[in-house]
């Protein structure tokens, strides 16, 4: 079993709506949690970043941790065509350690 | 911008050369990682550098070297280059503390015909 396993998709969806991107893990150590945001071949984007269980919202973006089921998702709401790009979970233990990332989803959002 | 920055954007060179890809982090960051993203495995971490000193490694093969230099830049050079070794290379950079926010480069895209 990986580490951490995300969805491929890839997930298509029509301008406006509301889109849930989703990570299992299975490291119960690992207490940090990002979501990054990649467009084609260019350097991975830091979207979210939550410390432990909770929810944390930014604008259009909302991540939740549930700890006890090693479930991470990511919303994003009101979705626009400039969403449109691949989304990796990525995790770790301690603070300055490496990140463990999900293989990615790839998202369309068409207009 | 993260701030990051990585050169060269592309390299194409053969099998059995060697290569060296360079990093800049971000201001005041002093922890430097370098991670392989390949279609087929994703992001790996390779290695991490704090302040100079290797910190950590990953899934990185020995013909695979890095260091920091006391400016905080870093280089990653690759040696005996093999068709597998193209991918993308990012290296991230974050500060040291409590958190664990990582900031990537806009990455070297390697080619090894």
């Amino acid at each position: 079993q990986k580490e951490v396993e995300q969805d491929p998709g890839p997930l298509s969806v029509p301008e406006g709506a509301i889109v849930s991107l989703n990570c299992t893990y299975s490291n119960s150590a690992f207490q940090y949690f990002m979501w990054y945001r990649q467009y084609s071949r260019k350097g991975p984007e830091l979207l979210m970043y939550t410390y432990s269980s909770g929810n944390k919202e930014d604008g259009r973006f909302t991540a939740q941790v549930d700890k006890s089921s090693k479930y991470i998702s990511l919303f994003i709401r009101d979705s626009q065509p400039s969403d449109s790009a691949t989304y990796l979970c990525a995790m770790s233990a301690g603070a300055g350690t490496a990140l463990i990332f999900g293989k990615g989803t790839t998202l369309s959002v068409s207009s | 911008d993260s701030g990051v920055t990585q050169t060269p954007k592309h390299l194409i060179t053969a099998t059995g050369q060697r290569v060296t890809l360079r990093c800049s982090p971000r201001s005041g960051d002093l922890s430097v990682y370098w991670y392989q993203q390949s279609l087929d495995q994703g992001l790996q971490f390779l290695i991490q550098y704090y302040n100079g000193e290797e910190r950590a490694k990953g899934n990185i093969l020995e013909r695979f070297s890095a260091q920091q230099f006391p400016d905080l830049h870093s280089e990653l050079n690759l040696s005996s280059l093999e068709l597998g070794d193209s991918a993308l290379y990012f290296c991230a950079s974050s500060v040291a503390g409590t958190g664990n926010e990582q900031y990537f480069g806009p990455g070297t895209r390697l080619t090894v015909t």
